[in-house]
């Protein structure tokens, strides 16, 4: 399974924009990226996933270079209400079951300052 | 809107007990997953089933067993309690057609073995 590396905090200010990198230096070529959103006691919620360089939502941005060795979550002008853990994942497909499996790592906790 | 729901939100059980936590998702979604959460470690998948009656074990299976007879319930077993399995258990589904790897968590349980 692909590894993931990603900060374990950053805060920013009301009103930026927020930036949070991961790496996964050993994403293999039909693997997607994914990231989710965790509350404090709520299950986590999906944001956004891609495959290779930019994918937009009315939540967030990602952006994935050409080597896909990593990826960046863009949050515009984020407030109060995103801080919270992103977590970045790679999905990997088991092909023996035809299932995807996902592997959690520790997350970026944001905090949002205001 | 897809919904997951888990049997209780806070579980006390003693050392030694047999627990059941149970899940239920009301989307016919054939993979549904369990986690636990515990701080610093981030989500840790437990077992996974892709459709009624299959199961794969995840990263951390040992200790716990599961059970899957209809689509839409899935069962996490702890055959003997131990304190080393307080946490926070979640569960998730997901449409085993989809290309997406979105998934759908539940609230989570608390569980403490006391």
């Amino acid at each position: 399974l692909a590894k993931t590396t990603q900060p374990i905090s950053m805060d920013s200010y009301e009103g930026q924009e927020v930036n949070i990198t991961c790496s996964h230096n050993n994403i293999a070529t039909n693997d997607y990226i994914t990231w989710y959103q965790q509350f404090p006691s709520q299950g986590p919620r999906f944001i956004i996933q891609g495959y290779k360089t930019k994918v937009t939502n009315e939540v967030a941005s990602l952006f994935i270079p050409a080597d896909r060795k990593s990826s960046t979550l863009s949050l515009p002008r984020v407030s109060l209400s995103d801080t919270a853990v992103y977590y970045c994942l790679v999905g990997e497909k088991n092909s023996g079951a035809g299932s995807y499996q996902l592997t959690f790592g520790k997350g970026t906790k944001l905090s949002v300052i205001p | 809107d897809v919904k997951v729901t888990q049997s209780s939100r806070y579980l006390v059980k003693r050392t030694g007990e047999k627990v059941f936590l149970e899940c239920v998702q009301d989307m016919d979604h054939e993979n549904m997953f369990w986690y636990r959460q515990d701080p610093g470690l981030g989500l840790r998948l437990i077992y996974f089933s892709y459709d009624v009656k299959m199961k794969e074990k995840g990263d951390i299976p040992e200790g716990y067993s599961v059970s899957r007879e209809k689509k839409e319930r899935f069962s996490l077993i702890l055959e003997s309690a131990s304190t080393n399995q307080t946490s926070m258990y979640l569960c998730a589904s997901r449409l085993g057609t989809s290309s997406s790897y979105e998934q759908y968590f539940g609230p989570g349980t608390r569980l403490t073995v006391t």
